[in-house]
């Protein structure tokens, strides 16, 4: 079956570059998506990235696939201590089912 | 515009119970899914509704189940109750066939705390 792993844990100061990996095994996913999730709150929408695109920028957000290597990375410019939160990367499959990754806890320090 | 609403946002059960949960997709969607996310997990997919019938289902035993009305709101039930079933329970609505940023929009979630 499908399967979306993260690691689970990433410190960096403020003001530096964070990135989040990502490496999913459907061949046939559509979209790839990140999700933000801050404590006891639902799941926001950051960023997501068609499956024939190679790379994606959003403001501070870059996002990049390697769909050879089925790996994604999510890049977060200037990090802010509001970043701070659990970062998903999921994957939707051709009948829009999202499989989601375990998640990476990111902690900015100031 | 409301995005999707929940209720209720907290709920505690017994084993063997059963509970209803509730989902409002946003304005505009009509197809909602389910999702429940174990404590620092995940979440997982439980089930999708489209038209008033379920669409597509995950690895959930039948204890779980779901209803979408004419409306295109949503419950989700589970009977039976286990300790296991303890999770947040997320809905997510959108429009079919529809990715990218015009996609998925989740809810707050209901904490479901099983006892």
């Amino acid at each position: 079956g499908e399967d979306v792993e993260q690691s689970l844990f990433l410190s960096v100061r403020e003001g530096d570059s964070s990135v989040i990996n990502c490496t999913y095994t459907d061949s046939s996913s559509t979209y790839l998506y990140w999700y933000k999730q801050e404590p006891g709150a639902g799941l926001q929408l950051l960023t997501y990235i068609f499956s024939n695109m190679d790379m994606k920028q959003d403001q501070r957000l870059t996002v990049l696939l390697n769909k050879k290597d089925k790996h994604l990375s999510l890049r977060i410019a200037d990090t802010q201590t509001g970043d701070s939160a659990i970062y998903f990367c999921a994957e939707r499959d051709a009948g829009n089912m999202l499989t989601f990754g375990g998640g990476t806890r990111l902690m900015v320090k100031p | 515009d409301a995005g999707v609403t929940q209720s209720p946002t907290h709920l505690i059960k017994t084993r063997g119970q059963q509970v209803t949960l509730r989902c409002s997709p946003k304005s505009g969607h009509d197809t909602v899914s389910w999702y429940q996310q174990a404590l620092g997990q995940g979440p997982q997919f439980i089930f999708q509704y489209y038209e008033e019938e379920e669409r597509q289902r995950g690895n959930f035993p039948d204890r779980f189940s779901g209803h979408q009305f004419p409306n295109y709101s949503s419950e989700l039930n589970v009977n039976a109750l286990l300790l296991g079933d303890s999770a947040l329970y997320l809905c997510a609505s959108s429009l079919p066939g529809q990715g990218g940023d015009y996609g998925y929009t989740f809810g707050s979630g209901t904490r479901l705390t099983v006892v």
